[in-house]
């Protein structure tokens, strides 16, 4: 069974700091990994995914994820916070490249600081 | 081009009452999901048709749950009867392709239960 964790269920970093979100998954096959963002009264909007291939994903709005099977981990990064990003951050993981249901962590809810 | 939506946006029903969601997906596509979450847990899989079969069933919480795609384009979901648990949000999402498994959410609706 695959699963995910995501690490912190609130995150708070100043205007400008790094943006470091941390999720962990288990699968017993290769995993299609997500990044999704919830914006406050809006819809789910895929940040960035990895299937196959380079392990480092860039991602819309500055962010990216790495791929680390050996850590099974796909933390999300931003350089630089803006306070644009203050959102709910989800991490996922997908069983395989067919249409299929999507295995959610619990959250992680962003807060930027001025 | 319209992104997936979903109505109505908010709904406050007495325990014991009926209540249907609907789906509008992105045109074209034949996959639909439906997500749950509640009480800030995570999100987690419903359902998935394709086009108008019921493919994966596997999260519907109990037959107080019936979902329908009828023609394969909108899709409903029904609580019949509502329970205090049933209270959170609802996401529908819809995909096109088989490989990749990008799905596209909708804003969700927020059922709350009294």
């Amino acid at each position: 069974a695959q699963s995910v964790t995501q690490l912190g269920s609130h995150v708070s970093v100043s205007e400008g700091a790094l943006v470091l979100l941390r999720c962990n998954y288990s699968s017993s096959v290769p995993p299609y990994l997500f990044w999704y963002v919830q914006y406050p009264n809006q819809g789910l909007q895929l940040l960035l995914k990895y299937t196959t291939g380079a392990t480092l994903v860039k991602g819309i709005n500055g962010f990216e994820a790495e791929f680390k099977k050996s850590e099974t981990s796909f933390h999300l990064t931003k350089p630089s916070a803006h306070m644009s990003d203050a959102a709910e951050y989800f991490c996922a993981v997908s069983p395989d490249s067919s249409a299929s249901k999507i295995i959610f962590g619990s959250g992680t809810r962003l807060s930027i600081r001025p | 081009e319209a992104g997936v939506t979903q109505f109505p946006s908010h709904s406050v029903i007495e325990k014991g009452q009926t209540v249907t969601l609907r789906c509008d997906p992105i045109s074209g596509h034949d996959n639909l999901y439906w997500y749950r979450r509640v009480m800030g847990k995570e999100i987690k899989f419903l359902l998935h048709f394709v086009k108008e079969s019921k493919q994966d069933e596997s999260g519907m919480p109990n037959n107080r749950f019936l979902a329908e795609r009828t023609g394969g384009t909108y899709s409903t979901l029904k609580v019949q009867p509502a329970e205090l648990e049933d209270s959170g949000v609802y996401f529908c999402a819809s995909s096109q392709r088989v490989w990749g498994n990008e799905q596209f959410f909708g804003p969700g609706t927020r059922l709350t239960v009294l």
